[in-house]
Formats: C-alpha cells, sequence, structure tokens
C-alpha cells in the first residue's frame, strides 16, 4: 500500500543545534502537511505545500517539497526548548482524496 | 470557537464492552476523520466522513462503527472492545478542500 516514511524516529539535541527531519512516499504527492504534536496533546496543523519544489519559512523553520513531489524535509535553525515535540508529515497522494501520516520524529531539546 | 471536542477525555473498558466515543466542531467544516495513535505507528486512519450523509472506511477500520450525525458531529463506536483497541484516538475536521486538519484533544482509551 501506499506509504508516508519519516525519519529519523526520535533525535535529541542540544539547545541551539539545528535539527531535520525527512519525510519520503512511495508515490507522487498532490500536497503535504506537516503538523507538530506536543507531549501529552494533539497534533497541530503547521504548513501545507504544494507546488513541486517549494520551500516556505515560517521563523526558524524551514520546509521544502522535492521536485518530484514524493519528499520533504522540516530543517529547524537553532533550536528551543519549545520546539520539543513529535512532528508528523502528511502527505495527500494524487490518486487518493486520504492524507497519509508518516511515524513522526520525536524531537528533544536539552537546555 | 471551541474548534474539535472529543468527549470522553479518558477511558477504561473492559474486554467486550461497548462504548461510543464522541466528536463535535463548530467550524462548519464538511469533513471529519477518526485516527488512531499508537506508539511508533503514527496515526491510521480509522474512518472518514466526506460530507455530512456520508462515511467512508480508512486504513483500519474493523472493529468500529461510525455516525456522522449532522454537519457537526462524528461519532466513532466499538462494539465489542478488544485490548489490541487500546489506543489514543483523535478526531479531527477540515474545511472543503485540502487545507490544514483540526484536531480535538483526544481520547485516551484502555480495554483491559
Amino acid at each position: 500500500g501506499q506509504q508516508v516514511m519519516q525519519i529519523p524516529q526520535y533525535q535529541h539535541v542540544q539547545e541551539g543545534e539545528d535539527f531535520t527531519t525527512y519525510c519520503n512516499s512511495s508515490t507522487t504527492l498532490s500536497n503535504i502537511q506537516w503538523y507538530k504534536q506536543r507531549p501529552g496533546g494533539h497534533p497541530v496543523f503547521l504548513i501545507q505545500l504544494v507546488k513541486s519544489g517549494e520551500v516556505k519559512k515560517q521563523k526558524r523553520l524551514t520546509f521544502q517539497f522535492g521536485e518530484a513531489k514524493k519528499n520533504s524535509s522540516l530543517h529547524i535553525t537553532a533550536t528551543q526548548t519549545t520546539d520539543v515535540g513529535t512532528y508528523f508529515c502528511a502527505g495527500l497522494p494524487s490518486n487518493t482524496g486520504k492524507l497519509i501520516f508518516g511515524q513522526g520524529t520525536t524531537l528533544q531539546v536539552k537546555p | 470557537n471551541a474548534g474539535v471536542t472529543q468527549t470522553p477525555k479518558f477511558q477504561v473498558l473492559k474486554t467486550g464492552q461497548s462504548m461510543t466515543l464522541q466528536c463535535a466542531q463548530d467550524m462548519n467544516h464538511n469533513s471529519m476523520y477518526w485516527y488512531r495513535q499508537d506508539p511508533g505507528m503514527g496515526l491510521r486512519l480509522i474512518y472518514y466522513s466526506a460530507s455530512e450523509g456520508t462515511t467512508d472506511k480508512g486504513e483500519v477500520p474493523n472493529g468500529y462503527n461510525v455516525s456522522r450525525l449532522n454537519k457537526r458531529e462524528f461519532s466513532l463506536r466499538l462494539e465489542s472492545a478488544a485490548p489490541s483497541q487500546t489506543s489514543v484516538y483523535f478526531c479531527a475536521s477540515r474545511v472543503k478542500g485540502n487545507y490544514g486538519y483540526t484536531f480535538g484533544s483526544g481520547t485516551r482509551l484502555t480495554v483491559v
């Protein structure tokens, strides 16, 4: 079946270090979304990417959508303790209307 | 606005018991979804409703039923709970089109 794989599963960084999580789909995606889930909380929508090669920024967060629309990344510059949580990508395959979530990357930040 | 409201927040069931998880949204969204979240598995779609009056199976529908009662409410029913259904259940909604989902705060269900 269609899958969205996300790596790494866990990442521990020192506060101030950068962090990147990667997302790869087995099929071409219409769009990809990113969510953040704080410990004990619920997923919160961050952003949606639609165009091939698209790059969007939100303060210290940079989101990229690959040229082939099969992969994406989220990069956080100079992490802060408030960045702690699990980051999920979610892809919408071109041939279905069902969003498929990656397994998530859990980020821990040491102060 | 309350967004997406789920009840209950916590529940413990015995194997074989039944229960209904309630979800309501006040954003006039067309589509509603039920997901389960298990460690290391991400979010898996159980059922969804693209619009009032329609429901469709997702990735893991076995053991569940749903009802789209009206545009606001989408309930998930476990007819005979099993330990494998121990999970965190999230309801979500979105406006028509490719926009981000709004999630409820979740129901933490334990089946013993």
